[in-house]
C-alpha cells in the first residue's frame, strides 16, 4: 500500500464510449502524474500537475483529458479512444515543491484499460 | 532516442547470491536516480534512490552505485531472495522546481531461483 489508489483497476470500453480514471493520494503530496505503460515499452509520462495546475503535457492526444480538482485527486477522462490506447495507466504523486532534486514519485496500482 | 537504457531484459540468480542490475543514461541533466520494483498487475514500488552528488547509497540488502563519468548506475541485491523476483525499473529524474520528470528504462526481469 503506497498511499496512492486508483479506480477502476480494470476497464473495458468501446471506441465511442466516454469513461474516466480516478486517482487519489493520501500522502499530502503537491504533485501528481499520469503515466502510460504499453507492452514492451518503458513507462511514458503523460501529464504532470503541481498544486492542481498542469505543468506538463507530453504531446498527449486530446482524446485524453486530465483534471486535477485538488491536490489529492487526479482524473483522466477518456473519449473516442483507439485500440492502440489499450495499456496500463498509472498515477503517481510526489512532494514536489519542497523536495528540491530528490523528489520521489510513488505509484498507484494502475488501471488496465482495454479498448475494443 | 532512449535516454535511460537497461540492456539486460532478464537475469536469473540463485538464492543467496548477489543480483546486479545495470542501467545507463545519456542526459547529463539528470540529477536523481531511482530504482522501482514491479510485480505483475501492480504499480511500480519505490525501492531505493541516489542523488547525483553521491556515488553509493545502501538500504539493507539493496545498494545502488552511481558512476557519473560513465553515466552508469547499478543495483546490487545481496543476498537475493525468491521474493525479489520481479521486474526492476531504473528511472532518472530531472527536477523542474515544482515537480519531477522521470524517464524510465525498459526494465530487467529478475528471477531468483532456489
Amino acid at each position: 500500500e503506497t498511499g496512492v489508489t486508483q479506480t477502476p483497476r480494470h476497464l473495458v470500453m468501446g471506441m465511442t464510449n466516454k469513461k474516466s480514471l480516478k486517482c487519489e493520494q493520501h500522502l499530502g503530496h503537491n504533485a501528481m502524474y499520469w503515466y502510460k505503460q504499453s507492452a514492451k515499452k518503458p513507462l511514458e509520462l503523460m501529464f504532470v500537475y503541481s498544486l492542481e495546475e498542469r505543468v506538463e503535457n507530453n504531446s498527449v492526444p486530446s482524446r485524453f483529458s486530465p483534471e486535477c480538482p485538488n491536490s489529492s485527486h487526479l482524473f483522466l477522462h477518456l473519449h473516442t479512444l483507439q485500440p492502440e490506447d489499450s495499456a496500463l495507466y498509472l498515477c503517481a504523486s510526489s512532494r514536489g515543491l519542497d523536495s528540491a532534486s530528490t523528489d520521489t514519485q510513488y505509484f498507484g496500482p494502475g488501471t488496465r484499460l482495454t479498448v475494443l | 532516442d532512449q535516454q535511460v537504457k537497461q540492456n539486460s531484459p532478464s537475469l536469473s540468480v540463485q538464492e543467496g547470491r548477489i543480483s546486479i542490475l545495470n542501467c545507463d543514461y545519456t542526459n547529463s541533466m539528470f540529477d536523481y536516480f531511482l530504482w522501482y520494483k514491479k510485480y505483475p498487475a501492480e504499480g511500480p514500488t519505490f525501492l531505493i534512490s541516489i542523488s547525483s552528488i553521491k556515488d553509493k547509497n545502501e538500504d539493507g540488502r539493496f545498494t545502488v552505485f552511481l558512476n557519473k563519468s560513465a553515466k552508469h548506475l547499478s543495483l546490487h541485491i545481496v543476498p537475493s531472495q525468491p521474493g525479489d523476483s520481479a521486474v526492476y525499473f531504473c528511472a532518472a529524474s530531472a527536477y523542474t522546481g515544482t515537480a519531477s520528470k522521470l524517464t524510465f528504462g525498459t526494465g530487467t526481469r529478475l528471477q531468483v531461483t532456489l
